[in-house]
């Protein structure tokens, strides 16, 4: 299957501080998902993009839609102790029923 | 408030059993998945459904299958359980379209 590569796998920050992660694939998404998963419960989605060099925010979330269309990039701004969970970039391609996801990214947040 | 709703949060089940996980979404969703989450993997899809009695193979459909009678409702079955299927397993439905899924809390499951 598509593999999608999620960068860093880990991350153990100071509360307060910006966090940057990204996605990578070897091929081509139409739609790019960011989802968030917490502890004992199932991912939800926190932003969707739908063309290539998007940039869209839902609060302190900022998400880009990279302009190769192999790429994706989330920023979280101040960082809080909420934040704290695995968060998922996903992709998809026109006509395709299902979403193909990346390998996660940890975060840990520090009070 | 819309939902999937997973039958069980945890189960524990013997080598060899034959396991049934149930999913039901109240959205009157078209397409529904299982997908497998393990550690360092991500989630992996396992099969999924775009209407009622159809089916799909995903990338590891291997010692599984499902069964979608009813739109609102997608099993995913074991037919033999073993331990390398000891693994967290989601369900998700959406609507088609580019939306995103919804997920449910997901079902941990393991075998002894």
């Amino acid at each position: 299957g598509q593999q999608l590569n999620q960068s860093p796998q880990s991350m153990f920050i100071q509360e307060g501080e910006d966090v940057s992660m990204n996605c990578t694939s070897s091929s081509i998404f139409n739609t790019w998902l960011w989802y968030k998963q917490e502890p004992g419960e199932g991912p939800v989605l926190l932003i969707a993009l739908y063309k290539a060099g998007e940039l869209t925010s839902n609060g302190r979330l900022t998400a880009q839609f990279g302009i190769t269309r192999k790429d994706s990039f989330l920023n979280i701004s101040a960082s809080i102790p909420s934040d704290v969970g695995i968060y998922f970039c996903a992709g998809q391609r026109t006509g395709a029923n299902n979403l193909f996801f990346g390998t996660g990214t940890r975060l840990t947040v520090i009070p | 408030d819309v939902k999937v709703t997973q039958s069980s949060r945890y189960l524990v089940k013997r080598t060899g059993e034959k396991v049934f996980l149930e999913c039901v979404q109240d959205m009157d969703h078209e397409n529904m998945f299982w997908y497998r989450q393990d550690p360092g993997l991500g989630l992996r899809l396992i099969y999924f459904s775009y209407d009622v009695k159809m089916k799909e193979k995903g990338d590891i459909p291997e010692g599984y299958s499902v069964s979608r009678e009813k739109k609102e409702r997608f099993s995913l079955i074991l037919e033999s359980a073993s331990t390398n299927q000891t693994s967290m397993y989601l369900c998700a439905s959406d609507r088609g379209g580019y939306g995103g899924y919804t997920f449910g809390s997901g079902t941990r499951l393991t075998v002894v």
